[in-house]
């Protein structure tokens, strides 16, 4: 099972600052990576698939790269709507796997 | 637009069963594959069972393979999860997720909670 290891568990920032997420694959995972968004009492949301590709309706703030074992999602200017926890998950092999979180909280 | 709508969720003793499903409307269901995917405070996110299209692919992480069951049925949009022999580390939210491709998941239900306790 590919484990994907996600840092750091929170990450404290203001509004208006750059977030940088890093999610780490076990083993490669090639580009088959994707990014979640979840906020307390709603299901995830589909944010990045395939590494670099955002999903429908997503703003061009969120962007993701990386590709291997490394992968990066980056919110280039947090908006408030922005805080929440954002999961990792590999497509690559069975099972599909996310990783453990990645808290953005207000600072 | 795009809805998945759980159903079948509760408390159940251990060694019980349940049977979640999953109506979907707003997309071409048999064009897609689904997906059952439970979350804990423990384990976090698992993506626990998958079903092809055409239904023929299934698949299961090993927890619960032999006591899960996913089905579907193209002519009414429903996906099924028939859980036999629960365990109480099988309490979860249980959602139901459309497959993007194979392997991601671009929209999801609500989530059903299931709580194994006697």
């Amino acid at each position: 099972e590919i484990v994907l290891t996600q840092s750091p568990a929170t990450l404290s920032l203001s509004p208006r600052e750059r977030a940088t997420l890093s999610c780490r694959a076990s083993q490669s995972v090639f580009s088959f990576l994707a990014w979640y968004q979840q906020k307390p009492g709603q299901s995830p949301r589909l944010l990045i698939f395939d590494a670099s590709n955002r999903a429908t309706g997503i703003p061009a703030r969120f962007s993701g790269s990386g590709s291997g074992t490394d992968f990066t999602l980056t919110i280039s200017s947090l908006e408030p709507e922005d805080f929440a926890v954002y999961y990792c998950q590999q497509r690559s092999n069975w099972p599909f796997t996310f990783g453990g979180g990645t808290k953005v909280e207000i600072k | 637009e795009v809805q998945l709508l759980e159903s079948g969720g509760g408390l159940v003793q251990p060694g019980g069963s349940l049977r979640l499903s999953c109506a979907a409307s707003g997309f071409t269901f048999s064009s897609y594959g689904m997906s059952w995917v439970r979350q804990t405070p423990g384990k976090g996110l698992e993506c626990i069972s998958t079903i092809s299209a055409s239904g023929g692919n299934t698949y299961y992480i090993d927890s619960v393979k032999a006591r899960f069951t996913i089905s579907r049925d193209n002519s009414k949009n429903t996906v099924h999860l028939q859980m036999n022999s629960l365990r109480a580390e099988d309490t979860a939210v249980y959602y139901c997720a459309k497959d993007r491709f194979i392997g991601d998941y671009d929209h999801w239900g609500q989530g059903t909670l299931v709580t194994v306790s006697s």
